[in-house]
C-alpha cells in the first residue's frame, strides 16, 4: 500500500527555521516525482514545488522559489521541506503528494498535511 | 491569483447535475496540457477525481466525468449525493510559469 506519512504539526514563531519531512512507502521511492503543496487557512491549494529523488532534480513554482528548499534522502525515501526564516505568512496546511506521472504532473497520492503554525 | 479560474461556488438539489468549470488560457488547457480534478472534503486531504481530462482512478463512482475543449475544462456530477458536498479543484501545466503546475481557484459544490 503506497503511503506518505508527514511529520506532526509545528509552532514556530518569525525568523525561526524549519524542516518537515515527508516518509514514502509501498513504492519505489526514487521512481516517482514528489510535490508539496500549500492550502493557506481558508484558502485553495498551490503547487510549491516538486523534487525527483532518484537523482534529487527540484523545479519550484515561482512563487514559491528562493521562499523555501525542497530536498530528499533516497536513502530513508523521505522528502523535506524547509525555511529558512519563517514570517507569520507561512502559517497554512503543507501537504506533500505523490505525482503519478511525469508527463502529466497529477497527483495520486497525499500524505495527510502538517500544519505550520508561525505567530509571536 | 491562479492562472486557472473556477466559480466560488456552485450548488444543486439531490439527484441533481452540476458542472463546475475550469477556464484557462492558451499557455495551459489550450496548449493541450492535461486537465485533472480533485476534492476536497472538509478537513481532509485531496483525492484524484479525474486525470488527463477525462479518466477516472479506480473507485471513483461513474457519477463524476470529465471534459475538456479549448481552453476551458469542465467537471460533472449527475445524480447528486449529500457526500459530494466538498470543494473540487483542477489542475493542469501551465508554460508561462517556468514550467510549472497549477491549481483552480476551487469550487465549494453545496448540496442543497
Amino acid at each position: 500500500e503506497v503511503q506518505l506519512v508527514q511529520s506532526g504539526a509545528e509552532v514556530k514563531k518569525p525568523g525561526e527555521s524549519l524542516k518537515i519531512s515527508c516518509k514514502g512507502s509501498g513504492y519505489s521511492f526514487t521512481s516517482y516525482w514528489i510535490g508539496w503543496v500549500r492550502q493557506m487557512p481558508g484558502k485553495g491549494l498551490e503547487w510549491m514545488g516538486i523534487i525527483y529523488p532518484g537523482d534529487s532534480d527540484t523545479r519550484y513554482s515561482p512563487s514559491f522559489q528562493g521562499q523555501v528548499t525542497i530536498s530528499a534522502d533516497k536513502s530513508i525515501s523521505t522528502a523535506y521541506l524547509q525555511w529558512s526564516s519563517l514570517k507569520a505568512s507561512d502559517t497554512a496546511m503543507y501537504y506533500c503528494a505523490r505525482i503519478a506521472a511525469a508527463d502529466t504532473e497529477h497527483i495520486d497520492y497525499w500524505g495527510q498535511g502538517t500544519l505550520v503554525t508561525v505567530s509571536s | 491569483q491562479s492562472v486557472l479560474t473556477q466559480p466560488p461556488s456552485v450548488s444543486g438539489a439531490p439527484g441533481q447535475r452540476v458542472t463546475i468549470s475550469c477556464t484557462g488560457s492558451s499557455s495551459n488547457i489550450g496548449a493541450g496540457y492535461d486537465v485533472h480534478w480533485y476534492q476536497q472534503l472538509p478537513g481532509t486531504a485531496p483525492k484524484l477525481l479525474i486525470y488527463g481530462n477525462s479518466n477516472r482512478p479506480s473507485g471513483v463512482p461513474d457519477r463524476f466525468s470529465g471534459s475538456k475543449s479549448g481552453t476551458s475544462a469542465s467537471l460533472a456530477i449527475t445524480g447528486l449525493q449529500a457526500e459530494d458536498e466538498a470543494d473540487y479543484y483542477c489542475q493542469s501545466y501551465d508554460s508561462s510559469l517556468s514550467g510549472s503546475s497549477v491549481f483552480g481557484t476551487g469550487t465549494k459544490v453545496t448540496v442543497l
